[in-house]
């Protein structure tokens, strides 16, 4: 079957840097995202990597190790604005969009 | 700013009622989707749209009946609910490239649905 792993909930204190994993074994690879999700609000697109390696965006990054199976989601510089869930993702052979479960962050002043 | 729209936001309706959700993308794209998401679980694809044409159903129950008029609106219509079908329904549009691309999905606000 098709599996992505992510923390259910994690707590960090603003300025500071937390790092959100990503284990996923799925049929292919076609990609992984990741998306923030504010509660009651739409996902919206953080990152994609398709290749080995880190994608830096400002603030965030993501990491991508294919023969390792695993992301993670770095987070710098932690604003409250941050407290949000936090979505794997990955593509699969099919093209299919194969989710994990998201992962609460909550920021403490 | 999401340039996907869904409503209502927020539904209630009793088992036996026949209510429709309503999606419309202003981004261009020609791949939409229906996605359930209840807590604490990952989002599950419910239907895809490629060009009008419905490509994955992922085994849905037919109290749920998507339809797509055309590129830019996407319908969920829903008739006999039962209580477990409470959650947040998402809809999403992509530029619907299968063959390759990052093809980004972005996303509507979601109905909450509640079944009494």
């Amino acid at each position: 079957g098709q599996n992505i792993d992510q923390p259910t909930e994690m707590t960090a204190t603003e300025g500071a840097i937390v790092q959100i994993n990503c284990t996923y074994q799925t049929s292919g690879f076609n990609g992984l995202f990741w998306y923030q999700q504010h509660a009651g609000e739409a996902p919206t697109f953080l990152s994609y990597n398709v290749l080995d390696g880190l994608e830096e965006k400002g603030r965030f990054s993501s990491f991508l190790s294919r023969s390792k199976g695993y992301s993670y989601l770095l987070l710098k510089e932690l604003q409250m604005k941050d407290s949000a869930s936090y979505l794997c993702a990955v593509r699969d052979s099919n093209y299919q969009l194969i989710w994990g479960a998201g992962t609460k962050l909550i920021i403490k002043p | 700013e999401t340039g996907v729209t869904q409503t209502p936001r927020h539904l209630v309706m009793g088992m036996t009622n026949k209510k429709s959700l309503k999606c419309e993308q202003h981004l261009g794209h020609n791949a939409m989707y229906w996605y359930k998401q209840s807590a604490k679980k990952p989002l599950e694809l419910m239907f895809v749209y490629n060009f009008k044409e419905q490509t994955e159903n992922n085994s849905v129950p037919s109290r749920f009946s998507p339809e797509c008029p055309n590129s830019s609106h996407l319908f969920l219509h829903l008739h006999t609910l039962q209580p477990e079908d409470s959650a947040l329904y998402l809809c999403a549009s992509s530029a619907g490239t299968s063959g390759g691309g990052t093809d980004t999905q972005y996303f509507g606000p979601g109905t909450r649905l509640t079944v009494l």
